[in-house]
């Protein structure tokens, strides 16, 4: 069964320490990758996405991910954290054999103290 | 490009009656999945359509439940003789033909059930 696992429920960061968000996943095979941030009562808004070539993949508002196959990982990174990145996030994987549906991780709720 | 929008955004029944959502997928997109999020969780798939076409629909997807996708434009998930246990925020996504693995979030329609 597919399933992402993401360890930290919690994360406290200061403003202007960097961040890494960790998610691991079990898929039958490459899946493609996701990071979604999710504010209060919103929706989900997609950060970056990675399906083939550099594994490392760039995203919006500064943030960045490391695909890493041999321990089926996808963490999520950003050098500097603002007020603002105070947010819930979501790892996420699918497969178009799976019709592209989305299995998410529980989440990491980011907190930024200043 | 307007987005993904999803009516209402706030609902509060009583234990029984029926809620009908609605979501509204970015224009030309062909695939809709709707999701379901419990406080503290990640969300879980429900079903998805192509067009019109329902094409799976999770076990979560109990008989009470129901969605449609009549004109493979907007489309309803209607939960009957609801459940306390159904409190949730019910999340919609689409996706583009030429980009199916890539899934835009509308902002959601919670629901509280008394």
């Amino acid at each position: 069964a597919q399933s992402v696992t993401q360890p930290d429920i919690h994360i406290t960061v200061s403003e202007g320490a960097s961040l890494e968000l960790r998610c691991n996943y079990s898929y039958g095979a490459t899946p493609y990758l996701f990071w979604y941030v999710q504010s209060p009562g919103q929706g989900l808004q997609l950060l970056l996405k990675y399906f083939s070539g550099d594994t490392l993949v760039q995203g919006i508002k500064g943030f960045e991910a490391e695909f890493k196959r041999s321990q089926s990982s996808f963490n999520l990174r950003k050098p500097s954290v603002h007020w603002s990145d105070a947010a819930e996030y979501f790892c996420a994987v699918s497969h178009m054999e799976y019709g592209n549906k989305l299995v998410f991780g529980a989440g990491t709720i980011l907190r930024v103290k200043s | 490009d307007t987005g993904v929008s999803q009516n209402p955004r706030h609902k509060i029944t009583k234990r029984g009656q029926n809620v009908t959502f609605r979501c509204d997928p970015i224009s030309e997109h062909n695939r809709l999945y709707w999701y379901r999020q419990t406080l503290g969780q990640g969300p879980e798939f429900l079903t998805y359509f192509q067009n019109e076409a329902q094409l799976e629909k999770s076990r979560l997807l109990s008989d009470r439940f129901s969605a449609e996708r009549p004109k493979g434009s907007f489309s309803t998930l209607e939960i009957q003789r609801t459940e306390q246990g159904d409190s949730a925020m019910y999340l919609c996504a689409s996706s583009y033909k030429g980009r199916q693995e890539t899934q835009y979030f509308g902002p959601g329609t919670r629901l509280l059930v008394l």
